[in-house]
């Protein structure tokens, strides 16, 4: 079975600070890699994905992730975080052959004025 | 246009009792997932429909859990006889196909709490 590891349950950047989320997966196949972002009270939304197209992958609200194959890591980074990027991240993989989710723990970013 | 529609959104019943959760997924959807989110377990997959069967039950963790999905559309997640461990966010997701690189898109989920 497919596993995500997310290195760092919190993470605390100032404003206007990069932002770096750890994401490292292990797979016998090339995965499937999603990145989630979750707002208190909400249900999860869809950052970015990867699916063996590019490997550096564009997503909303200026993030992007970069698919390494021989580090088996999927890195979420923002140049400048903002305020309202404080939430929570979930790294995912696909397995079972549908797309069903495997989540990582998930990280919290806090973000400081 | 509507997103997945979850409910009850919260949810607060005593130990043994029935609770049923229900799921709407974006209209025209034909998969839907259903998944746990707990403090001590992070997000764990319990079932995925495709129309109204059930390819992959392989999460629901006894056989207290069940879920159906009728028409297609709604689904109803019961769960039999709750116990405390059952307290958890219960979120639901919808995509368009069942393709591996599909997009999930997720409800608010329904905040169960069990006393």
């Amino acid at each position: 079975a497919q596993s995500v590891t997310q290195l760092g349950s919190h993470v605390s950047v100032s404003e206007g600070a990069l932002v770096l989320l750890r994401c490292n997966y292990s797979s016998s196949v090339p995965p499937y890699l999603f990145w989630y972002v979750q707002y208190p009270n909400q249900g999860l939304q869809l950052l970015l994905k990867y699916t063996s197209a590019a490997t550096l992958v564009k997503g909303i609200n200026g993030f992007e992730a970069e698919f390494k194959k021989s580090e088996t890591s999927f890195h979420l980074t923002k140049p400048s975080a903002h305020m309202r990027d404080a939430a929570e991240y979930f790294c995912a993989v696909s397995d079972r052959g549908y797309s069903t989710l495997t989540f990582g723990k998930g990280t919290m970013l806090l973000v400081s004025p | 246009g509507a997103g997945v529609s979850q409910s009850p959104s919260n949810k607060v019943t005593e130990k043994g009792k029935d609770v049923e959760l229900r799921c709407d997924p974006i209209s025209g959807h034909t998969a839907l997932y259903w998944y746990r989110q707990s403090l001590g377990q992070g997000l764990e997959f319990l079932i995925y429909f495709q129309g109204n069967s059930a390819p992959d039950k392989s999460g629901l963790p006894s056989d207290r859990f069940s879920a159906e999905r009728t028409g297609g559309s709604v689904s109803t997640l019961t769960i039999q006889r709750t116990q405390q461990e059952d307290s958890a966010v219960y979120l639901c997701a919808s995509s368009l196909e069942e393709q591996i690189s599909a997009d999930q898109h997720f409800g608010d989920g329904t905040r169960l709490s069990i006393l």
